[in-house]
């Protein structure tokens, strides 16, 4: 069945570092990629999504690139902040699943000043 | 956008009672909610699906006589954890969809079962 898979946390970064959290995927067909970030005692947020090969999706600062060809979407930012600490969560979803959103494990970020 | 809300945000109860946790779609008529549950430093699992008049529909490994749920109308949906044990202790989100591009998550409920 479709899967994803992020690398796995803690990832402790110091203010202004480069961020990159690898999140790849398994899926039949073509699947719309997201993701998602929770804060500390708040809900999910959706950060960003790309819904076809080559397309990149960017919100805030971050950035991520639908690779087909490696089945990929990692998510990178040039230069992290302390407000960025939170869970970062890859999901995919299928069009045939009506709709069903299926998650990686998430990776903590803490970023320290 | 869209706006989502759970209700109660958190909870406290007994093993063995029931409890009813509320999602509400705010801004739009959702015909389909999902309910998720994230355990601590875990993923969201996905729990089943809430179609409005029609019956859930569970993911595998989801018992349906234990997390009972009612998508009652447009905007409504209930998830029941009847008969409670500390293992049902969890954060259980609902999520929206207006489409496959458009989700929108409820803030979450805290379960806790002593």
């Amino acid at each position: 069945g479709d899967s994803v898979t992020q690398m796995e946390g803690p990832v402790t970064l110091s203010e202004e570092a480069f961020l990159t959290i690898n999140c790849t995927y398994t899926a039949t067909g073509y699947p719309s990629l997201f993701w998602y970030v929770q804060y500390p005692g708040e809900g999910l947020q959706l950060l960003l999504k790309a819904t076809k090969a080559d397309d990149k999706g960017s919100n805030k600062g971050f950035e991520a690139t639908y690779r087909k060809e490696t089945t990929s979407f990692h998510l990178e930012k040039g230069s992290v902040q302390v407000s960025d600490s939170a869970v970062y969560f890859c999901a995919l979803s299928a069009g045939n699943q009506g709709g069903k959103l299926i998650f990686g494990q998430g990776t903590e970020l803490s970023v320290k000043p | 956008g869209a706006v989502v809300s759970q209700h109660p945000s958190r909870v406290i109860c007994k093993s063995g009672t029931s409890v009813k946790i509320e999602c509400r779609s705010l801004d739009f008529q959702a015909t389909t909610m999902f309910w998720y549950r994230q355990f601590p430093k875990k993923s969201l699992m996905l729990m089943a699906t809430s179609n409005e008049g029609s019956k859930a529909t569970y993911e595998q490994g989801v018992e349906k006589d234990k997390f009972l749920i009612n998508h009652a109308s447009l905007t409504l949906s209930t998830l029941t954890v009847t008969s409670a044990h500390p293992e049902d202790s969890s954060f259980y989100i609902c999520r929206v969809s207006s489409g496959i591009d458009e989700q929108f998550f409820g803030p979450g409920t805290r379960l806790t079962v002593l």
